[in-house]
């Protein structure tokens, strides 16, 4: 069974542009959650998808942002990129038919903003 | 708001000893779940234990344990048998009990467990 996979692996932008990530969920995973790993934060919660809706978003700006679409794939987008951006980019899936269920991770997306 | 806190920035351990992680967190919930995942340098963030907050027994899976106490809100992991494999950042998490927006994990800063040969 294919786990969670993130594209691309790197990115590199420059300050004012827009980054667009993506993740696919393992088959069968309805739920998709973004985490921001900077440098000296830890691991943050974005956003939670769940059957093509935002059901939850953490202390972020609005130029992040995302969708899910009808297969359950995600993309996260960050308009206006600033430095402070930069991070490991990580995204999740579940299944939340029953509470608890863990979160499984991909590999992440390393944003690099120049 | 739940707060998850780790202590203990690095660690190291000889291999084939036991080493154990700390974590602390705050919360009004009688209900939640706790969870380790452990992040290898190659970056990928596994599942090392899942604890239920309702359920007294401490959860184990194979060289990985827990000692949960619910009243001192405290979820530490001991690894037993340190192996070289083990070495990795190592984050504890919470979860809220579940139904509606509750589903997202609140993480500690991480632990540095290095296994030295």
């Amino acid at each position: 069974e294919a786990g969670v996979t993130q594209s691309p692996t790197h990115l590199i932008k420059t300050r004012g542009q827009q980054a667009t990530l993506r993740c696919s969920p393992i088959s069968g995973h309805t739920s998709v959650y973004w985490y921001q790993q900077a440098l000296g934060l830890g691991l943050q919660f974005l956003l939670w998808y769940d059957e093509g809706e935002e059901r939850n978003r953490g202390n972020f700006p609005p130029r992040f942002s995302g969708r899910q679409f009808p297969n359950y794939s995600s993309e996260l987008n960050v308009n206006a990129l600033e430095l402070e951006d930069s991070a490991l980019y990580l995204c999740a899936s579940s299944s939340d038919r029953v509470p608890g269920q863990p979160q499984h991770f991909g590999d992440g997306t390393r944003l690099s903003i120049l | 708001a739940q707060t998850v806190t780790q202590s203990q920035p690095e660690m190291s351990v000889q291999e084939a000893e036991t080493v154990t992680l700390s974590c602390t967190y705050d919360t009004s919930e009688n209900n939640y779940y706790l969870f380790w995942y452990k992040q290898p340098p190659s970056r990928q963030m596994i599942l090392v234990i899942r604890q239920e907050a309702y359920k007294q027994q401490n959860a184990t899976e194979n060289r990985f344990s827990v000692n949960f106490q619910k009243a001192a809100k405290s979820f530490s992991l001991k690894i037993s048998d340190s192996q070289l494999g083990d070495t990795a950042m190592y984050f504890c998490a919470f979860m809220k009990p579940g139904g509606g927006s509750n589903y997202k994990l609140t993480f500690g800063k991480g632990t540095l467990l290095t296994v030295n040969p």
